[in-house]
């Protein structure tokens, strides 16, 4: 079956625009996490969503946001993009919430100018 | 707060070779530990998933070992090849969200 799909894969945006992320998990999996990678910081935890409700966030600025619609895919939008959210954004799907396993997709790679 | 901490920070290994990766947790109130790959540039590819309740878990040459009471889990990789190049990361998951180490970078040289 078709993995976690993540679109689009690069993005070029400038200071103070925002963009939309999307991700598609796999099929039958309504649990949908987000996270962001960069060098200095690693991987960290954005938001979790399960069955259109969000379960968990990280301490991120409240410029990132994110829901999930009925079918489980999952968006997550940026405002005033800064130069340091220049990133790897990285959803990964699960069947559950609790105990999950995780699969990731190939990241969406955000440039901010 | 979960710290997850792996070491060595990167490897570099002549293939054929056998070797570990370590990962450690300050919280040993987990639910599960899965260890992922991650090439250049790309997303992340399940590796292991080790369940709490379980010591260890194996595919193909790899082995996960899992000591939740001292806080440690090892990656063995078998017989290591070229195509093994890449930077491994374990994740604990407790309660509320998934902590990932900051990986081990590992290159198999021919």
């Amino acid at each position: 079956k078709a993995g976690v799909t993540q679109t689009p894969r690069y993005l070029i945006k400038t200071r103070g625009q925002q963009v939309t992320l999307s991700c598609s998990p796999i099929s039958g999996h309504r649990s949908v996490s987000w996270y962001q990678q960069t060098p200095g910081q690693g991987l960290q935890f954005l938001f979790e969503y399960f069955s259109e409700t969000q379960r968990n966030k990280g301490n991120f600025p409240g410029r990132f946001s994110g829901r999930q619609f009925s079918n489980s895919r999952s968006e997550m939008n940026v405002s005033t993009l800064e130069l340091g959210d220049s990133a790897l954004y990285l959803c990964a799907s699960s069947l559950q919430a609790a105990n999950p396993e995780a699969f990731f997709g190939q990241g969406t790679r955000l440039t901010v100018v | 707060k979960q710290e997850v901490t792996q070491i060595p920070a990167a490897l570099s290994v002549p293939e054929g070779e056998n070797l570990v990766l370590n990962c450690s947790f300050t919280d040993s109130a987990i639910y599960n530990l899965q260890w992922f790959r991650q090439d250049p540039g790309k997303g992340l590819t399940s590796l292991l998933l080790i369940q709490s309740s379980q010591r260890e878990q194996t595919s193909g040459r790899l082995n996960a070992s899992l000591d939740k009471s001292s806080g440690r889990s090892t990656l063995y990789i078998a017989a290591s090849q070229p195509g093994d190049s890449a930077t491994y990361l374990c994740a604990v998951f407790d309660n509320n969200d998934m902590r990932f180490g900051a990986g081990t970078r590992l290159t198999v040289k021919p």
